[in-house]
């Protein structure tokens, strides 16, 4: 059972437009989101996180929004650059403080276009 | 320069033939993880290590073993190998408990 889900494999956007990546999760425990991107032949990347006591956290050109009611985040990038192409995977645990044990969405690859 | 180092990048071999993927840490970081990515199913958790001798199973641990003699390696072992551990595998560290994973670049198998 996933428990995590990005229901999007692939979404294509134009540069210089907004990026909106969606995830859920069925755990109502979950503490603590983090979004990780990854490029080919590379390993995942820590790209921003948040706590389920913050409903919004802003780092630069990303944003992500956690709605806990309805088990839902979400990752904005604006604007969108063709750097920013790459597969992103949303992530959760139990515990901020533990970390070391994640639970990965199954991914979505972002494609910005000029 | 920090980075998690993973040994082999690709390797393919046959059922049954024990092998040891390598990874290095060079942040003296205290917690490491194991993970396979498949299709469809993301990143799963194989096993994770809070600390020296101290090891733990993660979501998907059939097949593996791993071990923490030294802080800055963690081994992935795979005593038998069949072909559903065919996957791309990924070391990761972390600081603490609290911090972010950093990741190694991949290791591609193919069991045939």
């Amino acid at each position: 059972d996933q428990q995590v889900k990005q229901n999007s494999p692939s979404l294509s956007v134009q540069e210089g437009r907004i990026s909106i990546l969606n995830c859920d999760y069925t755990n109502s425990m979950f503490d603590y989101f983090l979004w990780y991107k990854k490029y080919p032949a590379e390993g995942p990347t820590f790209l921003i996180s948040i706590s389920s006591i913050k409903d919004k956290n802003e780092d630069g050109r990303f944003t992500v929004f956690l709605n806990k009611s309805a088990k839902h985040l979400s990752l904005h990038i604006v604007p969108s650059q063709p750097g920013d192409s790459a597969v992103y995977f949303c992530a959760a645990t139990l515990n901020p403080y533990n970390t070391d044990k994640l639970i990965f969405g199954t991914g979505t690859r972002l494609q910005v276009f000029p | 320069e920090a980075q998690v180092t993973q040994n082999p990048r690709y390797l393919i071999t046959v059922t049954g033939k024990k092998l040891t993927v390598t990874c290095s840490q060079n942040m003296n970081h205290e917690y490491m993880s194991w993970y396979r990515q498949d299709p469809g199913l993301g990143l799963r958790q194989i096993y994770y290590s809070m600390n020296v001798e101290v090891t733990d199973k993660g979501d998907v641990p059939e097949g593996y073993k791993v071990s923490r003699k030294e802080k800055r390696n963690f081994p992935l072992i795979l005593e038998s190998p069949s072909p559903n551990q065919t996957s791309l595998y990924f070391c990761a560290s972390s600081r603490d408990s609290s911090g972010p994973q950093h990741f190694g670049d991949g290791t591609r198998l193919s069991i045939l």
